[in-house]
């Protein structure tokens, strides 16, 4: 059975700073991976899609890697800002579509 | 990206009553949709996976007498919550895609309480 375990669980950091979320999963067999953003209350935001055959992608600030092998997903968040400020989800997708989430790593980023 | 909506945003239902949530892909034909539920603090659990024309396929512990699903078109499903209990209450998500080759793109949920 999959199982996706996200760390750390919160993060708070100063404006500006780099910062890197963890994504682990317990079997390589995954069609793709995706990393979401959720506002308190709100739905999900879809960030990055990759790909079971990619190793990373990026948008604007932020660049997501994947290795299959190992079973780990970094998502990485150039310069961040206060907006950033979010829970952060990670999750993996069977061929039929269906997504398997982590718990979230919450974020906080201070002025 | 494209937009899914859910309707209503929030209700609030007697204990007993059902209630109807409706998932609709604006711009685009969702050949699956997917039901989530997500209690505080938690992260989402799928709840069933919604084909357009054929019966849904409900997770384990899920029960599909309780939870009606109905995928009726490319744009549309809808999750009927049958004879509503306060355990029920609950932040229900919906989520729509192309096809396993393409992102997911989720509701923005709907806040359910039963009194």
């Amino acid at each position: 059975k999959q199982e996706v375990t996200q760390i750390p669980a919160a993060l708070s950091v100063p404006e500006g700073e780099n910062l890197v979320l963890n994504c682990s999963f317990t079997d390589s067999a995954i069609y793709n991976l995706q990393w979401f953003r959720q506002d308190p209350g709100k739905g999900l935001t879809s960030l990055l899609l990759i790909q079971s055959s990619q190793r990373e992608q990026t948008s604007g600030r932020l660049n997501a890697s994947l290795d299959k092998s190992s079973g780990r997903s970094t998502l990485y968040i150039a310069a961040s800002q206060p907006g950033d400020s979010a829970t952060y989800l990670c999750a993996v997708s069977s061929n039929t579509g269906k997504l398997i989430f982590g718990q979230g790593t919450t974020l906080q980023v201070k002025p | 990206g494209a937009v899914v909506s859910q309707h209503p945003s929030r209700v609030i239902c007697k204990s007993g009553t059902s209630v109807k949530i409706e998932c609709r892909s604006l711009d685009f034909q969702a050949t699956t949709m997917f039901w989530y539920r997500q209690f505080p603090k938690q992260s989402l659990m799928l709840m069933a996976t919604s084909n357009e024309g054929s019966k849904a396929t409900y997770e384990q512990g899920v029960e599909k007498d309780k939870f009606l699903i109905n995928h009726a078109s490319l744009t549309l499903s809808t999750l009927t919550v049958t004879s509503a209990h306060p355990e029920d209450s609950s932040f229900y998500i919906c989520s729509a895609t192309s096809g396993p080759d393409y992102e997911q793109y989720f509701g923005p949920g709907t806040r359910l309480t039963v009194t």
